[in-house]
């Protein structure tokens, strides 16, 4: 099978600018999370979706938001792009609790 | 917010050499997990520990969990330099679908 694939892998953008990353599950996974890593804050939640539905939301500004496809892929934008937004966005589908991960997209923000 | 919180921060040891990470956490919990990273890639799922068990054995990987503490603790026995990598707990307590992650122990493994 295989894994959770995230693109683009690396990208850079300038402030006020907008960004849309895609992640696509394992096949099978309908559950997809995003995460956002920083060497500050950590692994932070940002949102989980199941069956193009939102189910949890963490505390992230309403310039992040997401989707999900009926095929269970799953985009996540950030609207006017902050220096602060810079860091690795990681994508996880889940099965029976656990997470798969994909190796994420590495946003920079001049 | 985080949940969970790993103790050390960071850790260094020789190969061969066992290797204790400790998690805390702060709400009650459905199941514990523990993660890897190596530098800057994705996470990979290392185990799974429910809350009704103490205790899992997966290779060199040994998960103990204390519910009444709010802590579980992960052993890598004989260390590797392969094992060199950043390790996270993360717990449900918030629902099963919304794991949150600690800050992580990053553990550097010496040849």
């Amino acid at each position: 099978k295989a894994g959770v694939t995230q693109t683009p892998r690396y990208l850079i953008k300038t402030r006020g600018q907008q960004v849309t990353l895609s992640c696509s599950p394992i096949s099978g996974h309908r559950s997809v999370s995003w995460y956002q890593q920083t060497p500050g804050q950590g692994l932070q939640f940002l949102f989980e979706y199941f069956s193009e539905t939102q189910r949890n939301k963490g505390n992230f500004p309403g310039r992040f938001s997401g989707r999900q496809f009926s095929n269970s892929r799953s985009e996540m934008n950030v609207s006017t792009l902050e220096l602060g937004d810079s860091a690795l966005y990681l994508c996880a589908s889940s099965f029976a609790g656990e997470l798969f991960f994909g190796e994420g997209s590495r946003l920079t923000v001049l | 917010s985080q949940q969970g919180e790993e103790d050390p921060q960071a850790l260094s040891i020789q190969e061969g050499e066992n290797a204790t990470m400790n998690c805390s956490y702060k709400t009650s919990i459905n199941n514990l997990q523990w993660y890897r990273q190596n530098s800057g890639r994705g996470l990979v799922h290392l185990i799974l520990i429910r809350s009704n068990e103490r205790e899992k054995h997966s290779g060199r990987l040994r998960v103990t969990l204390d519910t009444s503490k709010k802590s579980s603790s992960l052993l890598i026995t004989a260390s590797r330099a392969a094992d060199t990598a950043s390790y996270f707990c993360a717990t449900d307590a918030y629902n099963n679908n919304d794991m949150r992650f600690g800050a992580g122990t990053r553990l550097t493994v010496k040849p």
